[in-house]
């Protein structure tokens, strides 16, 4: 099935500074990469995603990019704020054969020092 | 609120007994999903139920762990027998129509300790 690695762990930044996130997968035929945030004591929220026809989207702040070739796809947050701090999980939806479900990054820690 | 509720937040038992944890998706969601998060870890995928179609068990740890979902709406998971390895927060989201459309809606958990 899906393996989904992601990279750092954990990731401190001061305030204003750009913060960026790595995950790979395994599966040639995953086609949706969401990216999802939790604060404490809540659950995930999705903030931006990707699909397999697209490189790269923006969302203000956020940017998500997708190399389908290497199986990687990255979040990028710019002038990061106090507010951005959470964990981040990244996700891939598989082929067919993986069913409809998400397999999930084991999550990344971000701090954002004011 | 319209967002999808989970009951208990809290739960602690003793290890041997049987834990019920209940999901109210969203009103109008066909698609609900169960996740399990360890301690500091990723979500790991349960059970997924889409309509009337048969659902997918294929992430249930052991056979002590089952799930259904009444009336296409509220989902029960159930837990028997359990163990210290199943401590962790259970995570249920729901979805329009499943991934097609993208988003899920998470509830905030129901975290369980067994001691």
């Amino acid at each position: 099935g899906e393996n989904v690695e992601q990279h750092p762990s954990t990731l401190s930044v001061q305030e204003g500074d750009s913060a960026v996130i790595k995950c790979t997968y395994s599966d040639s035929a995953s086609n949706y990469f969401p990216w999802y945030k939790q604060e404490l004591g809540k659950g995930p929220q999705l903030i931006i995603d990707i699909r397999s026809n697209v490189g790269e989207k923006k969302d203000q702040r956020i940017a998500v990019t997708l190399n389908k070739t290497a199986k990687h796809f990255s979040l990028h947050i710019t002038e990061t704020q106090p507010e951005d701090s959470a964990v981040y999980f990244c996700a891939a939806k598989g082929g067919k054969a993986a069913g409809n479900k998400l397999t999930f990054g084991g999550g990344t820690r971000v701090l954002v020092k004011p | 609120g319209a967002g999808v509720s989970q009951s208990p937040s809290n739960k602690v038992t003793e290890k041997g007994k049987d834990v019920e944890l209940r999901c109210d998706p969203i009103s109008g969601h066909t698609a609900l999903y169960w996740y399990r998060q360890s301690l500091g870890q990723g979500l790991e995928f349960l059970i997924y139920f889409q309509g009337n179609s048969a659902p997918d068990k294929s992430g249930l740890p052991s056979d002590r762990f089952s799930a259904e979902r009444t009336g296409g709406s509220v989902s029960t998971l159930t837990i028997q027998r359990t163990q210290q390895e199943d401590s962790a927060v259970y995570l249920c989201a729901s979805s329009l129509s499943g991934l097609a459309t993208g988003e899920l809606f998470f509830g905030e958990g129901s975290r369980l300790t067994v001691l």
